[in-house]
Order: C-alpha cells, then structure tokens, then sequence
C-alpha cells in the first residue's frame, strides 16, 4: 500500500519561497504514475498545482505556472515543490497526492499539511 | 482549461434518503476521466469513483457514479450517516486537471 507523507515549513513569509516534499513509502517513485500537488485554502475547494511522471516530464496550473516547479528525487524517493513570491492567497493545506501505477485518478493521498503565509 | 461546475452546492438530506449530486463541464470531459472524491473534516479527499462510473476499491455499492461528456452524476442510493461529508468531482482526461467547487452533503 503506497503510503505518502507532506513534509516542510508550516510559515513562510510574504514575498518568500514555499518548499514542500513528499515521501513516498509502500511503492516506487519511478512507477509508471504521476507524482501531483492539490491544495485547499481554508473553507474553500480543491486546486489542482502540478503534476511530474516518474520520466519527469511536468504539467503546471497555468494559473500558477510561473511561480511552480516540481522535481522528483529517486534516490531518496521523494518528490518536490517549490512556490516563489508567495503571497497570503497561498495560505492552504497542501497535499501530495498519486495515481500510483497509472490511471489519472489520484487513489493516495498524504494527510496534507497546512502552510501559512505571514509575517 | 475545463471547469467543471458541481450542484446544488449544500444537499440537505436526512439518512436513508436517495442523494443526488451533480457535476457540469464547461467542454467535453476526454474518456469520461472524471472522478469523484469524498473530504471530511480534517481528512484528505478519498477516491471514490472514477471513470465516471468505476467504484474504488472498498466503496459501497449505494454510491454510483454515471454520466458522459459534459454531465455526470454521483448518487447515493440510501445514505448512511458516515456518508455525510463534502463531495469533490474531477476531470483527470485533459492537462490542466481540474476540480469542481464542491457539493457538503449535510444532515436534515
């Protein structure tokens, strides 16, 4: 059972860059499957980021495109995003999420993890 | 990009009742790759069905999922009081993914 754990700093300050990694357990990030970020402002919907496959081709919210890069690292199984120029609308619960062995649907999910923006 | 558009946006149901939750997109949804997810409080969203019409591994079978295209339909044949929650649909068939605004199930 592929397992996945968000890990990084809860407060980030204004104009500051929001760094987040997922661990990857019970499975293997170079699988066939797409390694993706989802947050959820507080009270408000699901927002799609950015997705990376494990050949580490990228797809981004156009929205966000500018600010976003995801990365994996295989060697510590993990997988990364970077958000720069952050502002207080980025204060959300971020969640790392995959649709481990193909599919497209995301059937795992980490707990999630919430990130402040302030100063 | 498509948006998907999910109504009512609060259902007001008792248990045992027939729920029926709606999801709209702006343009054709690629192979019918459109989930739905459930999120409680404090939890991460749970895949539910996908493929339109494909129950996940563990989901009971009152909940099903139809619909083609633009439209798509999650029912819940007879809720039970775990399935009051907040219900996400997605479209996974077009880069960038994207999801509904969400429709909270609550209790009568």
């Amino acid at each position: 059972q592929v397992q996945l754990q968000e890990s990084g700093p809860a407060l980030v300050k204004p104009s500051g860059t929001l760094s987040l990694t997922c661990a990857v357990s019970g499975g293997s990030i170079s699988s066939n499957s797409w390694w993706t970020w989802v947050r959820q402002p507080p009270g408000k919907g699901l927002e799609w980021i950015g997705e990376i496959y494990q050949s580490g081709n990228t797809n981004y919210n156009p929205s966000l495109k500018s600010r976003v890069t995801i990365s994996l690292d295989k060697s510590k199984n993990q997988f990364s995003l970077k958000m720069t120029s952050v502002t207080a609308a980025d204060t959300a619960v971020y969640y790392c999420a995959t649709d481990y062995s193909g599919g497209g649907s995301y059937g795992f999910w980490g707990q999630g993890t919430l990130v402040t923006v302030s100063s | 990009e498509i948006v998907l558009t999910q109504s009512p946006g609060t259902l007001s149901l008792s248990p045992g009742e027939r729920a029926t939750l709606s999801c709209r997109a702006s343009q054709s949804v690629s192979s019918n790759y459109l989930a739905w997810y459930q999120q409680k409080p404090g939890q991460a969203p749970k895949l539910f069905i996908y493929g339109a019409s494909r129950r996940a591994t563990g989901i009971p079978e009152r909940f099903s999922g139809s619909g083609s295209g633009t439209d798509f339909t999650l029912t819940i044949s007879r809720l039970e009081p775990e399935d009051f929650a907040v219900y996400h649909c997605q479209q996974y068939g077009s880069s960038p993914r994207t999801f509904g605004q969400g429709t909270k199930v609550e209790i009568k």
